[in-house]
């Protein structure tokens, strides 16, 4: 069965800190998904990014960056420089018999000025 | 482009009564999809659907029901509301499969937040 975890219930940084929010999956699927999702205090779900598991390479947006490790089963997000307005919690989800999703309980960031 | 919308945003809602809660998206998005999301946890899948008139079962469809007519809307019913409902309904939206295996990213509606007292 395939299972998401994201060991850091919630992380605390001061702004400008650098910072690393962890996933870890299980699956039995030789192709799949990963995705991060950002839910803001407002409740929203907002797409960050979609990994295919035959692509390994790192990914880096602005002061985003995410490392995937198959071999670790790990898809870990960092954000470069943190900001207030990263304070939300974020999702790493897996995708799994076609488009259905299994999310992770989610990390819940705090950026305190 | 409206997206994903959802109504309404706020219920409350009897043990025992029902409703209908409503999505619609203006993408031609042939995937949809129900998440519910119990506070402090991450989202469940409770029913999705891959084009009109085709529904299935997700992780945790007891007490729902949902019907697909049009590309457009997909709506999920409560039924016998229960204290064990109360959370928040997601839907969402993708991209058909562009190839075996594709799997797109899904749009998300603002959420409808049901209270069952």
């Amino acid at each position: 069965a395939q299972k998401v975890t994201q060991a850091q219930t919630e992380i605390s940084v001061v702004e400008k800190e650098d910072v690393t929010l962890d996933c870890v999956y299980e699956t039995r699927d030789t192709t799949y998904y990963l995705f991060w999702y950002k839910q803001p205090p407002s409740g929203e779900l907002v797409f960050l990014i979609r990994r295919n598991s035959f692509d390994e390479q790192n990914e880096i947006s602005g002061r985003y960056s995410w490392n995937f490790q198959k071999s670790t089963s790990s898809f870990n997000f960092t954000i470069t420089a943190s900001q207030v307005v990263d304070s939300a919690v974020y999702f790493c989800a897996l995708s799994y018999q076609g488009g259905k999703l299994i999310f992770g309980q989610g990390t819940e960031l705090s950026v305190k000025p | 482009n409206a997206g994903v919308t959802q109504t309404p945003k706020f219920r409350i809602l009897k043990i025992g009564q029902s409703m209908t809660l409503q999505c619609t998206q203006d993408m031609n998005h042939n995937y949809m999809y129900w998440y519910r999301q119990d506070p402090g946890m991450g989202l469940k899948l409770i029913y999705y659907s891959v084009g009109a008139g085709i529904t299935d079962k997700g992780e945790v469809p007891n007490g729902y029901n949902v019907s697909r007519s049009t590309t457009e809307d997909f709506p999920l019913r409560l039924e016998l509301a229960a204290p064990s409902q109360t959370s928040v309904y997601f839907c969402a939206s993708s991209y058909s499969l562009l190839r075996a295996g594709e799997v797109d990213e899904q749009y998300f509606g603002p959420g409808t937040r049901l209270t069952v007292t």
